[in-house]
């Protein structure tokens, strides 16, 4: 089955801290993963894509195929990084799966 | 230029009636996604479109949900004898072609609520 899992609802870090989102995935095909960042009041929006190997506004996401993960990872938190996060993973159609997002909220 | 706009941006109607939601997507987008996330939830992909056609209805959670893109642009949801449970925001994404590398930008949604 396709799936996305983030285990974490809600990650409260404090700002200058190192943060890491989880994101779990099941496909048994070649994956494109995906994070999307949603801020207070403002669309959902992509933030990087894993094909890109970008950095983007300090995060970085590294697939790792061995333990089907994507963990999007900032060594210093700021806080205007609070937002909902979600991992997603591009299937091989036209289908995104997301998973069920995590909150962070980073803390003065 | 304008992104891609939704409406109405919140929608009340009682169970058993019929909606429609509109998307506009960004001008010379020709592919078209719909989803839906209810609370607590990721986005829940419905339907897919390139173009005019539907290339992926497989998301669309029973024949009680439709939707058309007649001219390859605008793009209506329809919801018919609705319950309770389609209570969520409905979300509508365009993208420039439709490919995997291509970006996705959403629309604010519409937040359908059925009493």
């Amino acid at each position: 089955a396709q799936r996305v899992t983030q285990p974490e609802k809600l990650l409260s870090v404090f700002k200058g801290a190192p943060v890491e989102l989880k994101c779990n995935y099941s496909y048994s095909g070649s994956p494109e993963l995906f994070w999307y960042v949603q801020y207070s009041r403002q669309r959902l929006q992509l933030l990087l894509r894993h094909i890109s190997r970008e950095s983007i506004k300090g995060f970085t996401a590294d697939l790792n195929k061995g333990e089907t993960s994507f963990h999007l990872k900032k060594p210093f938190a700021q806080e205007e990084d609070s937002a909902m996060y979600y991992c997603a993973l591009h299937t091989g159609g036209f289908k995104t799966i997301f998973g069920a997002g995590t909150r962070l909220f980073v803390k003065a | 230029g304008a992104g891609v706009s939704q409406t109405p941006s919140n929608k009340v109607t009682e169970k058993g009636k019929y909606v429609e939601l509109r998307c506009d997507p960004i001008s010379g987008h020709t592919a078209l996604y719909w989803y839906r996330q209810s609370l607590g939830q990721g986005p829940e992909f419905l339907i897919y479109f390139q173009g005019t056609g539907a290339a992926d209805d497989s998301g669309l959670p029973n024949d009680r949900f439709f939707a058309v893109r007649p001219e390859g642009s605008v793009s209506t949801l329809k919801i018919q004898r609705t319950e309770r449970g389609d209570s969520a925001v409905y979300l509508c994404a365009s993208s420039s072609a439709g490919r995997s590398t291509d970006t996705q930008y959403f629309g604010p949604g519409t937040r359908l609520t059925v009493l």
